[in-house]
C-alpha cells in the first residue's frame, strides 16, 4: 500500500532545534515535500528532496534517504510563529500524497 | 497578489443542494489540483488537470463530484446533492509541470453542509 507516518505532536521551546521524522511506503516515488500549515490557513511549501541528502533553506532543512524510505524536517532557532502543523508528502506522478501531519507547539 | 485564489472562501449549504467552487491558479502554471482536507488530517487528493485535460481522478471521488478546466486556466469543482460528509476544506493548488513540480496552494473553500 501507500502511506506516510509522522509523529502527531511535537513540543519544543523557543530557540531550540526540532526534528520531525517521516517514513513512507509507496510503489512509486518521485520525491518528498514538506508543507507548513497554520490554523485556518493554506499549506505553504517549505522544502523538496528528490535525491538523497540534505536541503537547506534558511532555518529549515530537509533530509531524504530513499534507501530507508525516510526523511525529516529540521527546524532551527525555533520561533513562536513556527507553531503550526507540518506535513510530509510524496510526489506520485503529479499528485501529492500527504501524511496526517505533525502539530508543533513552540513554548516560550 | 499573483498567488492561487479560490472563491468563495466559505459556503454553507443544506443537504441535497448543489455547490460550485472556483479556483484561479498562478497564471503561468499549467497544472491545477483539487484536494480535500478534514480537521486533523492531511490534504487528500481529488483530481488534477494539465492544461484543460483531466489527467487523474481519485477513486475516492464519487460521481457526485465533477471538475472542469475548460480553457486551461481557472477550474470549477461541483458537488451535486451534497451530504453532511462532504463538509471539509476544499483546497486548490497549481504547479508548473517539469522540474520539482512544486505545488502552491490557495486559501481554500470551507464547505459546511447542514
Amino acid at each position: 500500500g501507500q502511506s506516510l507516518e509522522q509523529p502527531s505532536e511535537v513540543t519544543a521551546v523557543e530557540g531550540a532545534i526540532v526534528q520531525i521524522n517521516c517514513t513512507y511506503q509507496t510503489s512509486g516515488f518521485y520525491g518528498l515535500s514538506w508543507y507548513q500549515q497554520h490554523d485556518g490557513g493554506a499549506p505553504t511549501f517549505l522544502s523538496y528532496n528528490a535525491l538523497d541528502g540534505l536541503e537547506e533553506t534558511g532555518r529549515f532543512s530537509s533530509f531524504l534517504s530513499r534507501s530507508d524510505s525516510y526523511g525529516y524536517l529540521l527546524l532551527q532557532e525555533l520561533q513562536m510563529k513556527d507553531s503550526a502543523s507540518y506535513f510530509c508528502a510524496y510526489n506520485q506522478g503529479g499528485k501529492l500524497i500527504f501524511g496526517q501531519g505533525t502539530e508543533l507547539s513552540v513554548k516560550p | 497578489d499573483t498567488g492561487v485564489s479560490q472563491d468563495p472562501r466559505h459556503k454553507i449549504t443544506k443537504r441535497g443542494q448543489n455547490v460550485t467552487f472556483r479556483c484561479d491558479p498562478i497564471s503561468e502554471h499549467n497544472r491545477l489540483y483539487w484536494y480535500r482536507q478534514t480537521l486533523g488530517q492531511g490534504p487528500e487528493f481529488l483530481t488534477y488537470f494539465q492544461n484543460e485535460a483531466q489527467l487523474e481522478k481519485s477513486r475516492l471521488l464519487s460521481d457526485r463530484f465533477s471538475a472542469e478546466r475548460p480553457k486551461g486556466s481557472f477550474s470549477t469543482l461541483e458537488i451535486q446533492r451534497t451530504e453532511q460528509g462532504d463538509s471539509a476544506m476544499y483546497l486548490c493548488a497549481s504547479s508548473l509541470a517539469g522540474g520539482p513540480d512544486t505545488q502552491y496552494f490557495g486559501p481554500g473553500t470551507r464547505l459546511t453542509v447542514l
